[in-house]
């Protein structure tokens, strides 16, 4: 059975630019949530998809970040302008029924 | 102030050498998650305790959740190389819902 895929996996963009995170969670599971780590802090909750509505987004930092889940498949997050402080690990989540969560690889984005 | 506040931070020790990592809170937690990341990687979930006091042992880790509930320890015997790697506590929130992390241990075992 395939893992979560996260794409890209590294991601290097100039402040105000746009990016568009994917992640394919595992076949099936109708929970899908967003994760990121910045530097030097610990992973935080971002929201939270239970096929394609948005259960949970109270960790999303402000408006210039915008997930879908078009279909309850895929999910994509995108970061639009992007700021300096926005850079991190992005790591995306599934799972079946809320219980156990699996991590993809994360996508790196750098800000400069 | 972190929910969550791990100890040591970082950890390099010899192989076959024992280690302990704490995971410690002032709040009571239903249940209390471990995880281990490797470099490249997500986060892998190794175990969850529920109940105050409890032990569970996943070969040579073994993990207790404190008495009241707030604290967590994790213990790992002769360690190998292949221990190497970020450990996370973790709780589960709003039903497993999501899922907050600690500040994180990054241990390293030296062959």
């Amino acid at each position: 059975e395939a893992g979560v895929t996260q794409f890209p996996s590294h991601s290097v963009i100039e402040k105000g630019q746009t990016v568009t995170l994917r992640c394919d969670p595992i076949s099936g599971h109708d929970n899908l949530y967003w994760y990121r780590r910045v530097m030097g802090k610990e992973i935080k909750f971002l929201l939270h998809f239970v096929k394609e509505s948005k259960q949970d987004e109270s960790g999303m930092p402000n408006n210039r970040f915008l997930a879908e889940r078009t279909g309850g498949t895929y999910s994509t997050l995108k970061v639009q302008p992007a700021e300096l402080e926005d850079s991190g690990v992005y790591f995306c989540a599934s799972s079946p029924r809320g219980n156990t969560q699996y991590f993809g690889p994360g996508t790196r984005l750098t800000v400069l | 102030t972190q929910l969550l506040e791990q100890s040591p931070q970082f950890l390099s020790i010899q192989e076959g050498e024992n280690l302990t990592v704490y995971c410690n809170s002032s709040s009571v937690f239903s249940s209390l998650q471990w995880y281990r990341q490797e470099p490249g990687e997500g986060p892998v979930l190794l175990v969850t305790v529920v109940t105050g006091g409890e032990v569970k042992k996943l070969k040579r880790l073994t993990f207790q959740f404190g008495d009241a509930r707030k604290d967590s320890s994790l213990h790992i015997t002769a360690a190998q190389p292949g221990d190497t790697g970020l450990y996370l506590c973790a709780v589960p929130r709003g039903g497993y819902q999501k899922v907050t992390f600690g500040t994180g241990t990054k241990l390293q075992v030296i062959p």
